[in-house]
């Protein structure tokens, strides 16, 4: 099956910092990629979508400017963590899929704690 | 902050068992099904898929049933192995966009 790589897989980071997450499909090209968060034994939550080459859109409640989302090629797309802070510390997981009518593939997850 | 997203239900089995999960899909426009398992840690990995012009799917030890009647998806895994101990997750895909929506998942727990 496709691939999906994230990385990274763990980071520890200090309050106040920025953390980038970076997803890459490996062997076919992502026109939409999507950015999940888990907390401890709940399901996926969906935080954006985001298609190449232009603005990724955010589901309610969760802060654009928090979580900054870049999808530059049809192959990588970032998730960077702004002015980290304890309660952003998270399980956050991307997946890619090459269009409509196809699945998704995820990559294999970060684990973020900021201290 | 408070933990948020749903919390997963349990289903227990015996090892040597068959496993039956259970998801239901809203979209009744939805085409395109898939399973996914997620280990602790790890991202979830993709098990068996299924389109709406089929209600039943085989793979290695693990079967998909569609019932597009009742809009209702169900993964059963025979002969249950303590590896298979995981959280599953159905998605939907409908054919008006490009959104996997997942349900809430349920978590195996099989006992030696």
């Amino acid at each position: 099956g496709a691939v999906v790589s994230q990385h990274p897989s763990r980071v520890i980071c200090k309050s106040g910092t920025s953390v980038k997450i970076e997803c890459r499909s490996l062997d076919f090209q992502a026109t939409t990629m999507f950015w999940y968060r888990q907390f401890p034994k709940k399901s996926l939550m969906l935080m954006a979508t985001s298609n190449e080459g232009s603005k990724a859109t955010y589901e309610q409640g969760v802060e654009k400017d928090k979580f900054l989302i870049n999808h530059a090629s049809l192959t990588l797309s970032t998730l960077t963590v702004t002015s980290a802070h304890p309660e952003d510390s998270s399980f956050y997981i991307c997946s890619a899929t090459q269009g409509r009518g196809s699945g998704a593939f995820f990559g294999q997850g970060t684990r973020l704690t900021v201290v | 902050g408070e933990s948020v997203g749903l919390h997963l239900p349990t289903l227990s089995v015996q090892e040597g068992d068959n496993s039956i999960i259970n998801c239901a899909y809203s979209n009744s426009a939805s085409d395109y099904f898939i399973w996914y398992k997620q280990e602790s840690g790890k991202g979830p990995q993709f098990i068996i898929d299924i389109r709406s012009n089929m209600d039943k799917r085989q793979g290695q030890r693990v079967t998909v049933l569609l019932n597009k009647t009742v809009k209702h998806l169900s993964l059963q895994i025979a002969a249950t192995q303590p590896g298979d101990s995981a959280v599953y997750f159905c998605a939907e895909n409908n054919n008006a966009g490009n959104m996997l929506t997942f349900g809430g998942g349920t978590r195996l727990m099989v006992k030696p």
